[in-house]
């Protein structure tokens, strides 16, 4: 069964800290996973797409990676601000014969504390 | 720039009643999508317009139908509203075609409670 399991549901830290957002994934055949941005009262907002010979791309302080092998990705957050407390959505887009069929995993909510 | 705009925001409907959601884009892009967000769930693809002209069912059409109007306005339908509706629903643009690395761009959402 295809699925996407985001970890962990929920994470807090201080501002200036790091954080790490964990994927995993049991899409097949796969074409490509994405990493949004999802305010709180908001659409959710790409920040950034990889197909499986990309194993890392950054988008400012957001750096994402790609394990195809083992069917993971992480985002890597750097520097947290405020601004960047909320959910986290890891999506897997499919291909083959489902080419374009998007999994999406339920999230992460990241809290930033001052 | 305005980007993808849904109306309304919020709504409550009695359980029969209909209703229609609005969407436009001012991007110039070929697909369109509407979504559905409940908690603890992933979005859901309820249906799509790959390109002007085009529409197809996703995971979850059960209950809605959609009109592609032209290609800034995809609208989403509820003939008769049940509670299982009640979600915060989503429209979506993307100027490449589903399945060839489509960014996709979100509207703020319609939250939508029935009754």
């Amino acid at each position: 069964k295809n699925q996407v399991e985001q970890s962990p549901q929920s994470l807090i830290i201080l501002e200036g800290k790091n954080c790490t957002l964990q994927c995993n994934y049991t899409v097949s055949p796969f074409s490509n996973l994405r990493w949004y941005k999802q305010d709180t009262g908001r659409g959710p907002v790409s920040l950034t797409i990889m197909t499986f010979s990309e194993n890392t791309k950054s988008n400012g302080r957001y750096t994402a990676t790609l394990d195809a092998d083992t069917k993971q990705s992480s985002l890597h957050i750097t520097a947290s601000q405020l601004s960047d407390s909320a959910s986290y959505i890891c999506v897997v887009s499919a291909g083959g014969s489902t080419l374009g069929r998007l999994y999406f995993g339920r999230g992460t909510q990241l809290t930033v504390w001052p | 720039n305005a980007g993808v705009t849904q109306t309304p925001k919020f709504q409550v409907l009695k359980t029969g009643q209909s209703m229609t959601l609005q969407c436009a884009q001012d991007m110039n892009h070929n697909s369109m999508y509407w979504y559905r967000q409940d908690p603890g769930m992933g979005l859901r693809l309820i249906y799509y317009s790959a390109s002007e002209g085009t529409t197809d069912k996703g995971e979850v059409p059960n209950g809605y139908n959609v009109s592609r109007l032209n290609k800034r306005e995809f609208s989403l339908r509820l003939e008769s509203a049940a509670p299982s509706q009640t979600s915060v629903y989503f429209c979506a643009s993307s100027e490449a075609r589903p399945g060839f690395r489509e960014k996709l761009f979100f509207g703020s959402g319609t939250q939508l409670s029935v009754l």
